[in-house]
Order: C-alpha cells, then structure tokens, then sequence
C-alpha cells in the first residue's frame, strides 16, 4: 500500500475564495486521482493528474475551476477556485498502485459559506 | 457511462450474523472492482481488489465475487462484529472508477 497525506484536513472559507489542497505520497507512482465527496453522497472523480502534463479531467469539471498541478511523482495538488457553498465536500485524493489498486488519503472537508 | 448500484443502501444486523453486500454494474468491460470501507468522517479504506479475469477475492473474514457476465459483485462478511460498522463502496472500472452509493451497515452488540 501507500502512506498519502493531504493539507489540510478541513477548512471553512468564505465564498469568492480558494483554496489549495495538497496531497503527498510516500513513493513515486505515475497515477494519482481527485475525488470529491459532497454530502451525503458517493465519490465522484474530477481529474487524472499526470506528471509533466496537463490533467485529464472528466465531464462536469474544468480546469479554471479545478486546477491542478502535479510538478513530480510524489505531490500534486487540487485548487478549488471562486468557491460557493455548493462546493463544500470533501475532496481526496487517491494514487494507482499494482494491478490498478488504489488507495485514499483521508480526505480534506470543505465548508464554504 | 458506467452506473454502479448498490443494495442495501443500509443494513442493521446482529453481532455473529454472516451478511452479504450487493454491487452490480452496467458496462461489463471494467479492469477491476474494488471494495472500500469508509469510516464516518474518514478516508476510504481499500478490502479487496478483484481483476477482471478473477472470480473471487478473500481477506480474513471478507470474500468478494465478480461476475462481468451479469454485471455484479457481492462483499461476503462472515461472523460480523460491531468494528464492521461502516459504509461499504464499490467502485469498477480501470484506472477511472466510478463508485457506488454505499451501504451503510450497523453490526449491533
């Protein structure tokens, strides 16, 4: 498995702002993935972020809103940009490991008001 | 587009009970399905990862099941115990996984 990390665990904001969520691997892996969790509800995934290229993101989420980052193998970054209280959710991070497993940081609970 | 479905969407039992969680899923084409427990307020948990050419996965008192041809999976628990409360998800796919609502499962003393 892997040890993920990610900053912060929660946060309250006002809307208009944004917010960088980082998260942090303890090994080198090609593949890691944005999720969002609003309440109540499952996972849905925003983006692939691939090192040394732009993220792939999937339909309903675009990159002025969500950009990320993903500068090496170990780090990549999620910005929730203009943020509005539909935006509250937790956001997670996950990274692909052998035979496609993948696994979760714990998460980064956002409230916008 | 893939759809996953999970029933139950909750599930209260009694201590020592076997019990088993249902997903199914509609574009039998997945790399894998995986089964994630998540905690309230925390992360996701990985169980069990089955490969699309697998037919079951065991961990302990866990066994999970594939089958692409009708589009299901089921989460064996056997002997629950209270520490089994928690929300299960499956998700299928490849890399891109699209995940299920969950079942919300209460093991009681």
């Amino acid at each position: 498995s892997a040890v993920i990390s990610q900053k912060p665990s929660r946060d309250i904001c006002q809307r208009g702002t944004s917010l960088t969520i980082q998260c942090q691997v303890d090994s080198q892996v090609t593949m890691m993935f944005w999720y969002r969790q609003q309440p109540g509800q499952s996972l849905t995934l925003i983006a692939t972020a691939n090192q040394g290229s732009e993220a792939t993101y999937e339909s309903g989420f675009v990159i002025d809103k969500f950009p990320i980052s993903r500068p090496n193998l170990t780090f990549s970054t999620l910005t929730v940009s203009n943020m509005s209280p539909e935006d509250s959710s937790i956001y997670l991070c996950s990274v692909e490991l052998r035979d496609n497993e993948q696994f979760f940081g714990p998460g980064t609970r956002l409230t916008v008001l | 587009k893939q759809e996953v479905t999970q029933i139950p969407a909750a599930l209260s039992v009694p201590e020592g009970e076997n019990l088993v969680l249902n997903c199914s899923f509609t574009d039998s084409a997945i790399y894998n399905l995986q089964w994630f427990r998540q905690d309230p307020g925390k992360g996701l948990t990985s169980l069990l990862l089955i490969q699309s050419s697998q037919r079951e996965q065991t961990s302990g008192r866990l066994n999970a099941s594939l089958d692409k041809s009708s589009g299901r999976s089921t989460l064996y628990i056997a002997a629950s115990q209270p520490g089994d409360s928690a929300t299960y998800l499956c998700a299928a796919g490849g890399s891109r996984l699209t995940f299920g609502e969950g079942t919300q499962l209460t093991v009681n003393p």
